[in-house]
This record gives structure tokens, C-alpha cells and sequence, in this order.
């Protein structure tokens, strides 16, 4: 069935790198932009980064803009997320969702603390 | 960026009885393609958001009839026409018409 994926959520130090990965499966990967949202404890959503069906375009949250990147790789039917100089206000759920927002992952948690 | 803005934040339904959710935006969501990018998501407790209504009045797949969509323009209204016990959860809407992509606050619904 269609399904995405995510891991490579953990705890780590304000300061340090990340890198989110999501795995589609289910569906022609290629075809498809993809999306990064997260939400904090007990918040709302917040949308984060957008990269285009063939990585030609992205966009990315001021919250995020110079820290975060978003890529694919279309032959292992993936997304990352490269997040460095984390801050503790990055503390959320990750979730990808497909473009159109009719799938999303289960999500990966990320905690910035010292 | 556009400001979405749910109105309840929360609301105690009573079973079979209707709820409502009102969106509001302070941009009009009318793309230059005529199309209205307002989407509504449910998200149950300790799972990941769910889309039930897709531009503006599309029901997802497997959603129930009597939860609709509706409005126009910068107004949006999410509706359960009888509530049951599945509908707890909190409820986004989701503008994708202009970038960034934002969301309402959320709105929880639970049962009286």
C-alpha cells in the first residue's frame, strides 16, 4: 500500500546536525513533490520545507532557511532532511507527506536539548 | 504569510448531534488557477495528520458523508453533520495556495 517513512529522529545538542530521511513505498516516487512538517509537543502544525517532483525547486520556512536542507534521492524513493545548528525551538514531530497532503508518515521525533 | 484562524479552538460536541469549524484566512485562497487550496486534517490522538476534505469541499477517500466542507474565498467552514465517537481529535485546516504553506491552530473536538 502507499506508505511513507521516516527515521533518523533522536536526541541531540543544540548546535549539532540532524539528517531526517523518509521512504516512500507504494506509489511512482518520481513523480511526486514532497513535504516537511513539524509540530512541537503538544502544538499545532508547522509546514517547514517543499522540494519539487525533480528536485528543481525547493522552499523552505524562515524558521529554517539557512539551516535546513531539504533533498532526494529518486532511486532509493527517498527524502532527507539536513538539518544542522539546531536549536531547542526545533524540538517536534517530523512528518513527510507527499504533495497534496493526502499521505504522511507516522513521523520521527527530534529533541534539541542540553 | 498568510494567517489561518480556527474558530473553536475547542468544542465539546454532544453525540449525533452537528458540529461546526470555522476557518478564516486574511488573504484570499483563490489561486491563479481558479482553484481554492484549503485542505481539512484530523489528527487522532498519537497519530499523524489525516486529510479528510481537499480543496475546499473534496472528501477524501473513506471519509464519512457527513463530515463536508464548504466556503470561499478567505471563509471555510468544516461540518459534522451527526457526531460519533471516532470524531475526537484535533482538526487543521491547511491553506497551499500561497508560500509558505500554513496552518490554523487546531481545533479540539471532544465529546461531551
Amino acid at each position: 500500500q502507499v506508505q511513507l517513512v521516516e527515521s533518523g529522529g533522536a536526541l541531540v545538542q543544540p548546535g549539532r546536525s540532524l539528517r531526517l530521511s523518509c521512504v516512500g513505498s507504494g506509489f511512482t516516487f518520481s513523480k511526486y513533490g514532497f513535504h516537511w512538517v513539524r509540530q512541537p509537543p503538544g502544538k499545532g502544525l508547522e509546514w517547514v520545507a517543499v522540494i519539487w517532483f525533480d528536485g528543481s525547486y525547493k522552499y523552505y520556512a524562515d524558521s529554517v532557511k539557512g539551516r535546513f536542507t531539504i533533498s532526494r534521492d529518486s532511486s532509493k524513493n527517498a527524502i532527507y532532511l539536513q538539518m544542522n545548528s539546531l536549536r531547542v525551538e526545533d524540538t517536534a514531530m517530523y512528518y513527510c507527506a507527499r504533495h497534496g497532503y493526502g499521505v504522511w508518515g507516522p513521523g520521527t521525533p527530534v529533541t534539541v536539548s542540553s | 504569510d498568510v494567517v489561518m484562524t480556527q474558530s473553536p479552538l475547542f468544542l465539546p460536541a454532544t453525540l449525533g448531534q452537528p458540529a461546526s469549524i470555522s476557518c478564516r484566512s486574511n488573504q484570499s485562497l483563490v489561486y491563479s488557477d481558479g482553484n481554492t487550496h484549503l485542505h481539512w486534517f484530523q489528527q487522532r490522538p498519537g497519530q499523524s495528520p489525516r486529510r479528510l476534505i481537499y480543496k475546499v469541499s473534496n472528501r477524501d477517500s473513506g471519509v464519512p458523508d457527513r463530515i463536508s466542507g464548504s466556503g470561499s474565498g478567505t471563509d471555510f467552514t468544516l461540518k459534522i453533520s451527526r457526531v460519533e465517537a471516532e470524531d475526537v481529535g484535533v482538526y487543521f485546516c491547511m491553506q497551499a495556495t500561497h508560500w509558505p504553506q500554513t496552518f490554523g491552530q487546531g481545533t479540539r473536538v471532544e465529546i461531551k
